[in-house]
């Protein structure tokens, strides 16, 4: 069976453009999370979608946004990049919103 | 709050050398889960193991196994006869509910380097 997928591989921005990352959960996963992951440190939660439905949020700015289709796949998009934005971005799937919670290889950002 | 504490950044063993990695947790809730995952190089985190709070039954998969003391907080992670292929960052993962979805409160991990 397929794991998550994620794509791009890598991106290069520029400070105050924007940027989309997408998603494509396990087969028969319903739920995606999004985490940022800053070198060196550990994922940080963004937020959670189930059935199309945004269910959690970390502390993160407006200037984040995600959304997730009828197949449940997701797309995070990130407005006004800062040079703080700079990271792994990773998205996990799980079969409802209190399963484990299964990675994808991610998205690495880099914010010039 | 929840928080998770890995407080060993780096550890460095030769091959076949036992080593454990520890994971302190802070929670208030009763009912939680623990979770082990491995990022290698590639970056994917993948997933080794996850412990319901009400079990604290030590879990043996090969040669990794764990251990689970809710009295003292904690939730080591030990591999038996490392391999270089052990060679990654592991990070000890504490779940918490957010507006009713499951989020992941992770440790900042610890760098494991097996030497040949």
């Amino acid at each position: 069976d397929a794991g998550v997928t994620q794509s791009p591989t890598h991106l290069i921005k520029t400070r105050g453009q924007q940027v989309t990352l997408r998603c494509s959960p396990i087969s028969g996963h319903k739920s995606v999370s999004w985490y940022q992951q800053v070198l060196g440190q550990g994922p940080q939660f963004i937020f959670q979608y189930y059935e199309k439905e945004e269910r959690g949020r970390g502390n993160f700015p407006d200037r984040f946004s995600a959304r997730q289709f009828p197949n449940y796949s997701s797309e995070l998009n990130v407005n006004a990049l800062l040079l703080g934005d700079s990271a792994l971005y990773l998205c996990a799937s799980s079969p409802s919103r209190r399963n484990e919670q299964f990675f994808g290889p991610g998205t690495r950002l880099t914010v010039l | 709050a929840q928080k998770v504490t890995q407080a060993q950044t780096e550890i460095s063993v030769v091959e076949k050398e036992d080593v454990t990695l520890d994971c302190v947790y802070e929670t208030r809730d009763t009912t939680y889960y623990l979770f082990w995952y491995k990022q290698p190089p590639s970056g994917e985190l993948v997933f080794l193991i996850r412990r319901n709070s009400f079990d604290e039954q030590n879990e043996i998969s090969g040669r990794y196994s764990w251990n689970f003391q809710k009295s003292t907080s904690s939730f080591n992670f030990t591999i038996t006869a490392s391999q270089v292929v052990d060679s990654a960052v592991y990070f000890c993962a504490l779940s918490d509910l957010i507006q009713g979805a499951q989020k992941l409160v992770f440790g900042q991990g610890t760098r494991l380097t097996i030497n040949p």
